[in-house]
């Protein structure tokens, strides 16, 4: 079935790092892939998306690219902020269900 | 420009006890969706509604009900609570235009225990 594995947190950087968080995927068929961020005490809220192979999605300096050929969207950006702290998950979407990863934790330190 | 808005915000129940969670939107998406949140386990799907009057199971659906009460209003019911029920509840929308269950935007999530 249809599946999503990201990379176990937490994850802990210094501010201006460089912030990748692993996101591979399972799926029949042709998916989309979405990125969505949790900060403290609020919802999710969508970061990206990408809706076929080679897209790549972006959104305030974060970046994935979707990857057919290793069933792949990496979150990655350059320079993370303290403001970046926050649990990342990485979700697929076969047009009938939504699948979950089980997200990722980042804090990043001043 | 509130979006998504749940209440109530937290709430403590005992075993067996009902109650009914709301979520009301204002963006006039025509899906919304209720999700909860476990440690270790990402988001499932409780229940979602691709548009008013219609709902339909998601992943964990037993031991819940659900209202879609007009476009604007979509609430969640658990008429028997139970210690595995203990959760954050989400409560979702989305404009679906084509993709059906792709939330857009979430309330701030009603933290629930059951003693």
């Amino acid at each position: 079935g249809n599946s999503v594995t990201q990379m176990e947190g937490p994850v802990t950087l210094s501010e201006e790092a460089f912030l990748t968080i692993n996101c591979t995927y399972t799926a029949t068929g042709y998916p989309s892939l979405f990125w969505y961020v949790q900060y403290p005490g609020e919802g999710l809220q969508l970061l990206l998306k990408a809706t076929k192979a080679d897209d790549k999605g972006s959104n305030k300096g974060f970046e994935a690219t979707y990857r057919k050929e290793t069933t792949s969207f990496h979150l990655e950006k350059g320079s993370v902020q303290v403001s970046d702290s926050a649990v990342y998950f990485c979700a697929l979407s076969d047009w009938e269900n939504l699948f979950f990863g089980t997200g990722t934790r980042l804090t990043v330190i001043p | 420009n509130a979006g998504v808005t749940q209440t109530p915000k937290f709430q403590v129940l005992k075993t067996g006890q009902s109650m009914t969670l709301q979520c009301a939107q204002d963006m006039n998406h025509n899906s919304m969706y209720w999700y909860r949140q476990d440690p270790g386990m990402g988001l499932r799907l409780i229940y979602y509604s691709a548009s008013e009057g219609t709902t339909d199971k998601g992943e964990v659906p037993n031991g819940y009900n659900v209202s879609r009460l007009n476009k604007r209003e979509f609430s969640l019911r658990l008429e028997s609570a139970a210690p595995s029920q203990t959760s954050v509840y989400f409560c979702a929308s989305s404009d679906s235009s084509g993709l059906i269950n792709q939330p857009q935007h979430f309330g701030d999530g009603t933290r629930l225990s059951i003693l």
